[in-house]
């Protein structure tokens, strides 16, 4: 099984809806992250949670809030999704040192 | 205004020959840095890293070298492998980021041409 799942895996959306996407990981790692993928950009961290009780604004947090359910599991929400928050999404987890660990991606596509 | 580049967005290598993927960081307060590959549909996965405190690390056919002074580093790939098609992500982390966040470079798509 793999170590970080998300789901939906694609997903597409009209302007105005709000969507959820979740994650959950198996490494037992305290702190998870939302990143998000443009092309020529990389990848641009949204907001990220060291535990249950913390949680923090990225590079890119306006239009995004998330929730962190539980240790294993931090979801991504977007209240009013609009065009240009199309994109690739990743959520990872790292412990303290220097391994990270990215799930497989949310393609997520706004009209 | 981008910390990390890869100013490459593209590389097209002859199977066996070498591949160079470059990367320049701006902020000084780096000290970790890692390569990620990428394949289509797939999340990225951790290639190789090297700590601040080296200028080379070596891991089978990938070799990072860090120029500090120069804020610059590379990924060479010998011999590259049709399979070493994908997109490499250059990715930095640094004490001053509270959590060991990682700040990613654009990317570069490497093809390996049989």
């Amino acid at each position: 099984d793999a170590d970080v799942t998300q789901t939906p895996r694609n997903r597409i959306t009209k302007t105005g809806k709000r969507i959820m996407l979740e994650c959950s990981q198996t490494k037992g790692h305290d702190r998870m992250y939302w990143y998000r993928q443009d092309p020529g950009l990389g990848l641009r961290l949204i907001y990220y949670s060291f535990d249950v009780k913390d949680i923090n604004k990225g590079e890119i947090s306006d239009g995004y809030s998330v929730s962190r359910q539980a240790q294993a599991k931090f979801s991504l929400s977007l209240e009013s999704a609009i065009p240009n928050q199309t994109a690739l999404y990743f959520c990872a987890t790292s412990d303290s040192g220097t391994g990270w660990y990215f799930g497989p991606g949310t393609r997520l596509t706004v009209l | 205004d981008q910390q990390v580049k890869q100013n490459s967005p593209s590389l097209s290598v002859q199977e066996g020959r070498i591949s160079i993927l470059n990367c320049d960081y701006t902020n000084s307060m780096f000290d970790y840095f890692l390569w990620y590959k990428k394949y289509p549909a797939e999340g990225p996965t951790f290639l190789i890293s090297i700590s601040s405190i080296k200028d080379k690390n070596e891991d089978g056919r990938f070799t990072v070298f860090l120029n500090k002074s120069a804020k610059h580093l590379s990924l060479h790939i010998v011999p590259s492998q049709p399979g070493d098609s994908a997109v490499y992500f250059c990715a930095a982390s640094g004490v001053e980021n509270a959590g060991n966040m990682l700040t990613f470079g654009g990317g570069t798509r490497l093809m390996v041409k049989p």
